[in-house]
């Protein structure tokens, strides 16, 4: 069974400064996804990352992809109070035809207090 | 609306009873998914669809649980003898397509269910 496992659990940070959330895996996954969930809400994709060392930006996020293929990171900078949410990291694998198949990791609740 | 959308959006149920989650997913969405998140346990995966066949049905947690998917589009999630322990919010998703890395699932705002 591939697990993800994701720090901090909660982060809890002023408006203005900056933070990283971590997703790490003991298995190489074939992509991975961020998603972001508010209450009430389902989650929402951010941004997928296929290839190792991969780079992608979201205004002011910024997603990594480890070169080897086992962990992520999910960088903000300048956090504003909108960017409140909790953060999920989730994973594709390719094993056994169950490319469908997505791994949560227990996700990030971050709250940007003004 | 173009989302996905799931009904109810609460249940309060009392032990032992039955209960049904209904998801409508995006039209045109050939795959369906039925997660549950309980707190702090993350999203945990129950199902897939492909059209109206389930190929894994392997998280699902107990014989307790079934779905099925009619006509290709509406899904439902059939609690039996419901148990303390079913509490969570279920959440369902669809997708154009199966597989693939930038596959994008879409997801429904979940049917929070408590069990007394």
């Amino acid at each position: 069974t591939q697990l993800l496992e994701q720090s901090p659990q909660f982060l809890s940070i002023q408006e203005g400064e900056n933070l990283t959330v971590y997703c790490n895996s003991s298995s190489v996954f074939s992509s991975l996804q961020w998603y972001r969930q508010e209450p009430g809400e389902g989650p929402v994709l951010l941004v997928t990352v296929v290839t190792g060392g991969e780079v992608k930006k979201l205004k002011r996020l910024t997603f990594q992809f480890g070169d080897a293929r086992k962990d992520s990171s999910l960088h903000i900078t300048a956090a504003q109070p909108g960017d409140t949410g909790l953060y999920l990291c989730a994973g594709h694998w390719n094993s056994g035809g169950s490319n469908y198949k997505l791994t949560f990791g227990k996700g990030t609740l971050l709250t940007v207090n003004p | 609306g173009a989302g996905v959308s799931q009904s109810p959006s609460n249940k309060v149920t009392e032990k032992g009873k039955d209960v049904e989650l209904r998801c409508d997913p995006i039209s045109g969405h050939t795959a369906l998914y039925w997660y549950r998140q309980s707190l702090g346990q993350g999203l945990e995966f129950l199902i897939y669809f492909q059209g109206n066949s389930a190929p894994d049905k392997s998280g699902l947690p107990s014989d307790r649980f079934s779905a099925e998917r009619t006509g290709g589009s509406v899904s439902t999630l059939t609690i039996q003898r419901t148990q303390q322990e079913d509490s969570a919010v279920y959440l369902c998703a669809s997708s154009l397509a199966v597989s693939g890395p930038y596959n994008e699932q879409f997801f429904g705002p979940g049917t929070r269910l408590t069990v007394l």
